[in-house]
């Protein structure tokens, strides 16, 4: 699985667009973007992924680049649940279960 | 649906002693999988199952066993703790390789 590179923290004031960006320079053509959040103690929540479209749902907005090499998490009105751990991994949809998470990106909102 | 639960919460073992994470989920999900968290740390993969009666070592299988003797469970065997082995412990589970997983809300374990 590639290797993804996000700022290790960052702040959001509440009510704000909240955007964390992942670089995923060495992505394969048949890997997927995933994202998930980690609130303190808790088990990895899954928000988002996507292949190459930009994605949408009811918790937040994923825009990956044309080539793929990086992407961007979108929380578009941060609240102070928001806070969090989030992580982006890179996966293929085949082969073994290792979901790699690496340090990910701490993100506090603000009030 | 409850989703994936874990008992216990919270353990604490003194070394050697032996003892068994319990996980099941209601979403009659083929893939379970079971990982550690150490602090600062990401989630390293233990023991993954496909389907019930199969299953495959992670990146971190030494001093764990798993069986799957149903799709619901997928318990976690600790055969002779270690102070090596505290760690926190989520057990997830997947419909399949093409679906998001779901993380249940983890055991702390503490080996003394």
């Amino acid at each position: 699985d590639a290797k993804t590179t996000q700022p290790p923290s960052m702040d959001c004031a509440e009510g704000r667009a909240a955007n964390l960006p992942c670089n995923h320079s060495t992505i394969s053509g048949n890997e997927y973007v995933y994202w998930y959040r980690q609130i303190h103690s808790q088990g990895p929540q899954y928000i988002i992924h996507g292949l190459k479209n930009n994605e949408t749902n009811e918790m937040a907005s994923l825009i990956i680049t044309e080539d793929r090499k990086s992407s961007t998490l979108i929380l578009p009105h941060a609240t102070l649940r928001d806070t969090a751990v989030y992580y982006c991994i890179v996966r293929a949809n085949f082969g073994n279960e290792k979901l790699t998470f690496g340090t990910g990106t701490r993100l506090t909102i603000i009030p | 649906n409850a989703g994936v639960t874990q008992t216990p919460k919270f353990q604490v073992l003194k070394t050697g002693q032996s003892m068994t994470l319990q996980c099941a989920q209601d979403m009659n999900h083929e893939y379970m999988s079971w990982y550690r968290q150490d602090p600062g740390m990401g989630l390293r993969l233990i023991h993954y199952s496909v389907g019930a009666g199969i299953t495959d070592q992670g990146e971190v299988p030494n001093g764990y066993n798993v069986s799957r003797s149903t799709t619901e469970d997928f318990p976690l065997r600790l055969l002779s703790a270690a102070p090596s082995q505290t760690s926190v412990y989520f057990c997830a589970s997947r419909r399949d390789k093409h679906y998001e997983q779901y993380f249940g809300p983890g055991t702390r374990l503490t080996v003394t």
